[in-house]
């Protein structure tokens, strides 16, 4: 079976301090690997994903993550937050041999980011 | 596209009631998706449908939910009858083919007070 953990519920941060989300997975094969910003009132969007190559990944806002196979990780960093980064930050995973119903996106309980002015 | 539409934006209701959220996905879009997000559980699948009929439905809390797709641009969640533990935000999503390689586009959602 397929998790995702992402071990703080929140994060704080001073803005124009580097920001790092943390997320851990568990899957069979080889992860596909998703985050997700959620701003209040909003639905989810798609920030990022992982599917093979270069393990740095560059996404939105000025977001990357970087994959880690040794340490399954999949963490959301940005060199330099900004206060409209604060929001709530979801990580996604799906192993690449499932079948059925796990073929699909497997969540993260949500980190809650925010940036102090 | 419009992405994905969800309404009503706010629904307020009496227990007991019934309720209907209603769900538009992205068109092309072979699957969809029914969360419910609240503070306690956080994100929730409740039940996701491909080509129109539902795969999945073990995650519906249970027999007062349901839902249905009768074509491939509509979908309804209903709860009768409703409860205040069922207030929450539901969300809906879509993907093409091969969604969780491509990711899913989520609606606004529907923020539900069952009072």
């Amino acid at each position: 079976a397929q998790s995702v953990a992402q071990p703080e519920d929140q994060v704080n941060v001073a803005e124009g301090n580097p920001l790092t989300v943390k997320c851990t997975y568990s899957v069979s094969g080889n992860p596909y690997l998703f985050w997700y910003v959620q701003y209040p009132n909003r639905g989810l969007q798609f920030l990022l994903k992982y599917i093979t190559g270069d393990n740095l990944v560059k996404g939105s806002y000025g977001f990357e993550a970087e994959f880690n196979k040794s340490q399954t990780s999949f963490h959301l960093k940005k060199p330099s937050a900004l206060v409209s980064d604060s929001a709530l930050y979801f990580c996604a995973v799906r192993d690449s041999v499932s079948s059925g119903s796990a073929r699909q996106l497997t969540f993260g309980s949500g980190t809650q980011l925010t940036v102090l002015p | 596209d419009a992405g994905v539409i969800q309404s009503p934006r706010h629904e307020v209701t009496e227990m007991g009631q019934e309720v209907t959220l209603r769900c538009k996905p992205i068109s092309g879009h072979d699957y969809l998706f029914w969360y419910r997000q609240t503070m306690m559980r956080g994100l929730e699948l409740l039940i996701y449908f491909n080509n129109n009929v539902p795969i999945d439905d073990s995650g519906m809390p249970e027999d007062r939910f349901s839902a249905k797709m009768p074509n491939a641009s509509f979908s309804t969640l209903k709860i009768q009858p409703s409860e205040p533990r069922d207030s929450a935000v539901y969300f809906c999503a879509s993907s093409p083919t091969g969604g969780s390689f491509y990711g899913y586009t989520f609606g606004s959602g529907t923020r539900l007070t069952v009072v």
